[in-house]
This record gives structure tokens, sequence and C-alpha cells, in this order.
């Protein structure tokens, strides 16, 4: 079965400051690759994904990702952060599990916290 | 309304009391979701619609029965829950089961008093 691992529950930095959330998965077999975003008191939003093509993908909002396959890997990065930016953030993995279908696997999320 | 919508945003019930869930997508996708999503834990998937069929239920306890009458609404009908089933629950739908992302509603704060 597949898993995510976000090494860091919490990351604390500070405005216009770089950032780079960790994530990790177990299996690279045929996967799709998704940042979400969390704002308080909201659902998930979509903020980028990798199906094929490029490894190196982007949102409208400055955070890119890259997907490493030797290192299973999918870290999200920002070089410039703001204040708007403090959410949580969860990688999820797609993959084709025991039953043949995709299913959607999730981190335990990373909470960004943007300081003045 | 655009997206996924969920109905009410906060519910607060005790454990005798009977409550349902609303969720609606207006996307025009054919697989539909609940999650439940505790404090420090990952998001656990609890039921997988595929047009309108029940294609997957993770060990969900029976207090929980769901309920897709069409592609584009999702009922979650709770009946004696406990205290430990507070959480948010969300619905997502996506274009079909296999994979592509998912849209999130805003979710309903629970809270089993």
């Amino acid at each position: 079965a597949q898993s995510v691992t976000q090494l860091d529950s919490q990351v604390p930095v500070f405005e216009e400051a770089p950032v780079e959330l960790r994530c990790n998965y177990s299996s690279s077999v045929s996967v799709y690759l998704f940042w979400y975003v969390q704002y308080p008191n909201q659902g998930l939003q979509l903020l980028l994904k990798y199906l094929s093509g490029s490894t190196l993908v982007e949102s409208i909002n400055g955070f890119e990702a890259e997907f490493n396959k030797s290192q299973t890997s999918f870290h999200l990065r920002k070089p410039s952060v703001h204040i708007s930016d403090t959410a949580e953030y969860f990688c999820a993995v797609s993959d084709r599990g025991d039953t043949g279908r995709r299913a959607l696997t999730f981190g335990s999320g990373t909470r960004l916290q943007v300081q003045p | 309304e655009t997206g996924v919508t969920q109905t009410p945003r906060h519910l607060v019930m005790g454990m005798t009391n009977k409550k349902s869930l609303k969720c609606e997508q207006h996307l025009g996708h054919n697989a539909m979701y609940w999650y439940k999503q505790s404090a420090k834990k990952p998001l656990e998937l609890m039921f997988v619609y595929s047009l309108e069929e029940r294609v997957e239920n993770n060990s969900v306890p029976s207090r929980f029965s769901p309920e897709c009458p069409n592609s584009s609404h999702l009922f979650l009908h709770l009946h004696t829950l406990q205290p430990e089933d507070s959480a948010l629950y969300l619905c997502a739908s996506s274009q079909d089961v296999n994979g592509y992302e998912q849209y999130f509603g805003p979710g309903t704060r629970l809270t089993v008093t």
C-alpha cells in the first residue's frame, strides 16, 4: 500500500524568506502527485499536480514542486513567502491499489506559519 | 453555486441524535467521496461512490451511513455517534474514480456531545 510522508508537521518562516515543504512516498510505479492547501475553516484546494511530462510543475501563486523519481519525492518550494501563504499543505499520491483502481493517499500535512 | 458545496457548515449533536450531512457537486463529475479529518491525523477516506454505486467502504462503523441518490448529491447519515467522531467531514468529487485530482467542499465541522 502507498504511504506518503511529510516529515515536518510545522514550518515557521519569516515573510519573504524561501521555504521548502518535503514530501516522500513509498511506491513510484505509475504515480500521479498533488499538493493541496487548506486555509483555516475551509476545505482542501488543489495547488499543483504532476501527471506526466515535465518534472517541474508550478502554481499560479509562485509555488513549484519537482517530481524526483529516484528519490520518490515531490517537495514543494516557494522562493519568497507571504503572510497569506499561512495554511496547512497536504501532499497526495495517486497509484493503482490492490483493486487495480487508482486511489489517492494523503500525507499528514505541514503547517506553514509565515511570520512578519 | 459552483464547485462542491456542503451543508451544514457546523453541527453539534448529542450521541442519541440522528442527523445528515449533505454534499452537492456542480462540476459534472462521476465520483464522490467522504473523508474524515481529525486533528493531528491524516485524512481518512471513508466512502467512495462512482456513478451512484458505492465502490469503497474503508471499515467505517455502521453508525455512518452514506447515500448517493444521483451523481451530483451525496449524503452522510449519522446516528448514535460517539465523541471521538467529532471532526471535520469533507466531501470531494472527481471526474472519475481513476485518481485524477479531487475537488473538495468546505467541510462540515461536527461536534458530538
